[in-house]
Parts: C-alpha cells; structure tokens; sequence
C-alpha cells in the first residue's frame, strides 16, 4: 500500500538558516510526489511536483525538492528560511499508471516554526 | 481561473443533525476530489469524481456520508446524523486528470459537532 511519511512532526529554524524537511514514501513505481504547503486558517498550495525527468525540481517561494528513488525520499528544501515561510508542510505520493484517479496520498505533515 | 471554492467556511452543528457541503471547482476541471483533515494529521482522501461519475470511496467515508456531482460542475457532500467525531476540515480539490496532474484545493470547510 501507499504511505508517506515526514519524520520531524516539528521544526524551528533561525530566519536566514537553510531548511531541509524530509519526506519518505512507500510505492511500487515510481509515484508522482508533491510538496504543499498550508497556512493556518488557509487551503493547500503546492510548492512542487515530480513526476519525471531531472530528478531536482524547483517550486515556488525558493523551494527546491530531490528525488532519490533508491532512498524512497523526496526532501524539501530552501537555502535561506524567511519569516513568511512558518506553516505546515505536507508531502504527498501520487499514484501513477493508466488506471489512476489521481488521489493523494498525504503524510501527517510537519509544522515549520521560525525563530527572528 | 478564480480557484476552487467552498460554502461554507465554518459549521458548528449539534450530534445527530445533518450537514452539507458545497464545493465549486475550477471551471475546465473534470476531476474533483474530497478530503478530510483532522487536527495534527495531513489530509485523507473520501471520493473522487470524473466529470459526474463517483469512481472511488475511501472507506473512511461511512453510510452516514454522501457525495453527489450532478451536473459535473459543483459537488455536494453531505453528513447525516453527525457525530463528534466528523469534526475536522472537509477539503475539495479539483484537477484536469491529466498525467501528473496538480490537485487545486480550495480553503476547507470545517465542521465542528458538539
């Protein structure tokens, strides 16, 4: 079966510090992966996808996401945080294939906290 | 493109009382999706429809729930005899259905049951 998980429920970086968030998945092909991102009181933005080809992919908001098929992992990451970037991350796996209906499959999410 | 709409924002209902749930998608779109969040936890998938057809439940989505998309635009999702534990954020989302295709999600409607 599908699953994601996010390994850090919980994170807190100075303004101005890089930003790494993990993401691991479990599925038999290559899925199609996603990064969202969910202000509070607000719906999903996606930050990202990959679905194929180079496996690093940028996104919105200096965002930039690696797939490592033999790792099973898709990490998030930024160079610089800003304040504006505290929110909840959600990585989320696809499936892929002729009979797909394209449902998500989301991890619990990790909640980013930035100290000034 | 004015994006995914959902009506209404919040619903503070008692046990036993129903509830539905309007959610207008982008207008080209032919899949719409329903999600359910709960606090703490990442979205979980309830149905997905292509254009009017319902193909998918989830088995999260009990009797007691029901989905319709009659027309293939808006879709309707209704809560009968709710209990407190249907408290959460009810999520809609629409796509194109093509290959690699990115969910939209409009802002959630989150239902409180007392």
């Amino acid at each position: 079966a599908q699953s994601v998980t996010q390994p850090d429920i919980h994170i807190t970086v100075s303004e101005g510090a890089s930003l790494e968030l993990r993401c691991n998945y479990s599925y038999g092909a290559t899925p199609y992966l996603f990064w969202y991102v969910q202000s509070p009181g607000q719906g999903l933005q996606l930050l990202l996808k990959y679905f194929s080809g180079d496996t690093l992919v940028q996104g919105i908001k200096g965002f930039e996401a690696e797939f490592k098929r033999s790792q099973s992992s898709f990490n998030l990451r930024k160079p610089s945080v800003h304040w504006s970037d505290a929110a909840e991350y959600f990585c989320a796996v696809g499936a892929t294939g002729s009979s797909n209906t394209g449902k998500l499959i989301f991890g619990q999410g990790t909640t980013l906290q930035v100290k000034p | 493109d004015t994006g995914v709409s959902q009506d209404p924002r919040h619903k503070i209902t008692k046990r036993g009382q129903n509830v539905t749930f309007r959610c207008d998608p982008i207008s080209e779109h032919n899949r719409l999706y329903w999600y359910r969040q709960t606090l703490g936890q990442g979205p979980e998938f309830l149905t997905y429809f292509q254009n009017e057809a319902q193909l998918e439940k989830s088995r999260l989505l009990s009797d007691r729930f029901s989905a319709e998309r009659p027309k293939g635009s808006f879709s309707t999702l209704e809560i009968q005899r709710t209990e407190q534990g249907d408290s959460a954020m009810y999520l809609c989302a629409s796509s194109s259905g093509q290959p690699g295709e990115t969910q939209y999600f409009g802002p959630g409607t989150r239902l409180l049951v007392l």
